[in-house]
């Protein structure tokens, strides 16, 4: 079964411009987290996607955006980079059960962007 | 809000040697999760093992288990017979149990290295 695939795995932008990272989530999953991972702030929640629908929201400016689309695939946009966004990008998935209950994410390798 | 705290930033270890890594976490909820993921230099983050609050059973995952007291709000993980290959970054995490809240809250990380 493939895991949580992310691209790209690199990415350089010149301060100013905006990004787009995507995320394909595991089979099933139609839960997508996405955490950004700094030395500075460690691992930091962004937003979570659940049925195209956005639940749950972290404490990033609005410059930070998000969206799932049908087939549970997600995509996080970052507009007008700052140097302080140079992070590494973990999107997770998860399988949520029919109760509600949780088994815990999957985490893709991450997108480690650099913005200069 | 939730807060999660690992005390240990490094520790280091002999192969062959049991290690415990200590997470403490704050919480006024009842219903969550807690989690260990481990993170090698790879960066891709891995679940290691999961703990529902309302179990008393402490969960195990062949060489990995943990100390759960909920009253003392610790989340401790064990492992025993370490192999170089458990060398990385671990991180416990808190997520609530309710549904539609499924954020993780992560600790600073404990970096672990297994001496050959």
């Amino acid at each position: 079964k493939a895991g949580v695939t992310q691209t790209p795995r690199y990415l350089i932008k010149t301060r100013g411009q905006q990004v787009t990272l995507s995320c394909s989530p595991i089979s099933g999953h139609r839960s997508v987290s996405w955490y950004q991972q700094t030395p500075g702030q460690g691992l930091q929640f962004l937003f979570e996607y659940f049925s195209e629908t956005q639940r749950n929201k972290g404490n990033f400016p609005g410059r930070f955006s998000g969206r799932q689309f049908s087939n549970s695939r997600s995509e996080m946009n970052v507009s007008t980079l700052e140097l302080g966004d140079s992070a590494l990008y973990l999107c997770a998935s998860s399988f949520v059960g029919g109760l509600g209950q949780s088994y815990g994410y999957t985490f893709g390798s991450g997108t480690r962007l650099t913005v200069v | 809000a939730q807060t999660v705290t690992q005390s240990q930033p490094e520790m280091s270890v002999q192969e062959a040697e049991t290690v415990t890594l200590s997470c403490t976490y704050d919480t006024s909820e009842s219903n969550y999760y807690l989690f260990w993921y481990k993170q090698p230099p790879s960066r891709q983050m891995i679940l290691v093992i999961r703990q529902e609050a309302y179990k008393q059973q402490n969960a195990t995952e062949n060489r990995f288990s943990v100390n759960f007291q909920k009253a003392a709000k610790s989340f401790s993980l064990k492992i025993s017979d370490s192999q170089l290959g458990d060398t990385a970054m671990y991180f416990c995490a808190f997520m609530n149990g309710v549904f539609g809240n499924e954020k993780l809250t992560f600790g600073t990380g404990t970096r672990l290295t297994i001496i050959p």
